[in-house]
């Protein structure tokens, strides 16, 4: 099956200071990309959606100044968490489709954020 | 619009009984339906899905689901569960087209939480 990648798989910083996240798919090329956001034993909250070389459209509520996603490439996404406060801690949820009409996403495995 | 319900935070579920994981969906033309895993600090991995054609789906690890189109569900099971089971799992619908109010985008439900028991 398709494999998507996501790096870091956790990383902490220091509060104030910008994290990027990175998003793969290994071995297919992913024309729509999603961002979700976990919080501890709740559901997927979808923060945005990407498709390549285009400017991604952002779910009510998500500040796109904060959350900046790029879709430079067919393979890659990034999530830039810009200004890092504690609240922004979470596990963040990567996943990409192939063509718009395949309808399956595949998930990378997430990236645990901790902001100090 | 489209939506899907979880009735149940969690299953609780002895090792070698059958499971159940009940899903409910509503959209405005007909549904793709799809029944993801995830196990503690991981990514949801893709169990099954339903778009068309015989209403029992057979999916990874041994699961199934059944769409029933009249009760608009798509109950996940598994005639004998493992504690390896054990996980988050989530239901997710879209439409198939993209009439007034749906979208390519799956709506997820909140996740039932399947404890299997020793």
């Amino acid at each position: 099956g398709a494999v998507v990648s996501q790096h870091p798989s956790r990383v902490i910083c220091k509060s104030g200071t910008s994290v990027k996240i990175e998003c793969r798919s290994l071995d297919f090329q992913a024309t729509t990309m999603f961002w979700y956001r976990q919080f501890p034993k709740q559901s997927l909250m979808l923060m945005a959606t990407s498709n390549e070389g285009s400017k991604a459209t952002y779910e009510q509520g998500v500040e796109k100044d904060k959350f900046l996603i790029n879709h430079a490439s067919l393979t890659l996404s990034t999530l830039t968490v810009t200004s890092a406060h504690p609240e922004d801690s979470s596990f963040y949820i990567c996943s990409a489709r192939e063509l718009a009409g395949v309808v399956e996403q595949y998930f990378g495995p997430g990236t645990r954020l901790t902001v100090t | 619009a489209q939506s899907v319900a979880q009735p149940e935070d969690q299953v609780n579920v002895a090792e070698g009984n059958p499971l159940t994981v009940k899903c409910t969906y509503s959209v405005s033309g007909n549904p793709y339906l799809f029944w993801y895993v995830q196990y503690p600090n991981r990514g949801l991995q893709f169990l099954l899905k339903y778009i068309t054609g015989d209403n029992l789906v057979k999916g990874s690890y041994g699961f199934e689901a059944e769409f029933n189109k009249s009760q608009t569900s798509f109950h996940l099971k598994k005639p004998s569960a493992l504690v390896s089971d054990s996980a988050l799992y989530f239901c997710a619908v879209r439409d198939i087209g993209i009439p007034p109010g749906g979208s390519y985008i799956p709506t997820f439900g909140r996740g039932t939480s399947l404890i299997v028991h020793p």
